[in-house]
């Protein structure tokens, strides 16, 4: 099974701050890692999708970066709004020839609350 | 594109009963994925399908759950003899290739009594 870790669990932040948190996964036959953002009562919204060691992806003032080499990639959030209350997931996706794709997985997700 | 569309939204059901689920990708997606997903925690991979084939299943998931994509294009997920574990909210996700982003429904919020 893909282990995919996030950290942190859940974070407080003050509008018009900056945070970022992480996603850790096994960095054997790596094949893509996926960001999505879950509002309340909404279904995940794809953000990102990286496959390349080095690859940086940018929407507004949401930012990812990604390591394949070490596993692990980074979600920053420039100027945090209210707006930005979410849980943030990230998935794994293992290459498919590496000998039993375990489908795309998710991590717990960082629960992220701003504050007015 | 009208999204991805699942049925029933909510579904009550009395343990040891059978229950189906449907769910309708994006039509000219070829992959779509079955998740579980419980409070705190994220989605939790089942089964998916490319087309018609179904490629993987969770080893988690245990021989009461069944997928199954027909033709290609809707898929079912059932679930028989249902326990009180198996509350929880069912996602389902379509996307056009393996790095393309996943697009998902509102999901099957599944209780049973």
């Amino acid at each position: 099974i893909l282990n995919v870790e996030q950290s942190p669990q859940s974070l407080h932040v003050q509008e018009g701050d900056s945070t970022n948190f992480t996603c850790s996964f096994p960095s054997s036959n790596f094949y893509a890692l996926h960001w999505y953002r879950w509002e309340t009562a909404k279904s995940p919204e794809a953000l990102f999708v990286m496959t390349l060691n080095g690859d940086e992806k940018k929407k507004g003032r949401i930012s990812a970066t990604l390591n394949t080499k070490e596993g692990y990639s980074y979600l920053y959030i420039k100027g945090s709004q209210p707006e930005d209350s979410a849980t943030y997931l990230c998935a794994a996706f293992r290459s498919e020839t590496g000998g039993g794709a375990d489908g795309l997985t998710f991590g717990k997700g960082t629960h992220l609350i701003i504050q007015p | 594109d009208t999204g991805v569309s699942q049925d029933p939204r909510h579904k009550i059901t009395k343990r040891g009963q059978n229950v189906t689920f449907r769910c309708d990708p994006i039509s000219e997606h070829n992959r779509l994925y079955w998740y579980r997903q419980t409070l705190g925690q994220g989605p939790e991979f089942l089964t998916y399908f490319q087309n018609e084939a179904q490629l993987e299943k969770s080893r988690l998931l245990s021989d009461r759950f069944s997928a199954e994509r027909p033709k290609g294009s809707f898929s079912t997920l059932e679930i028989q003899r249902t326990e009180q574990g198996d509350s929880a909210m069912y996602l389902c996700a379509s996307s056009a290739t393996g790095d393309s982003p996943l697009h998902f429904g509102n999901g099957t919020r599944l209780t049973v009594t």
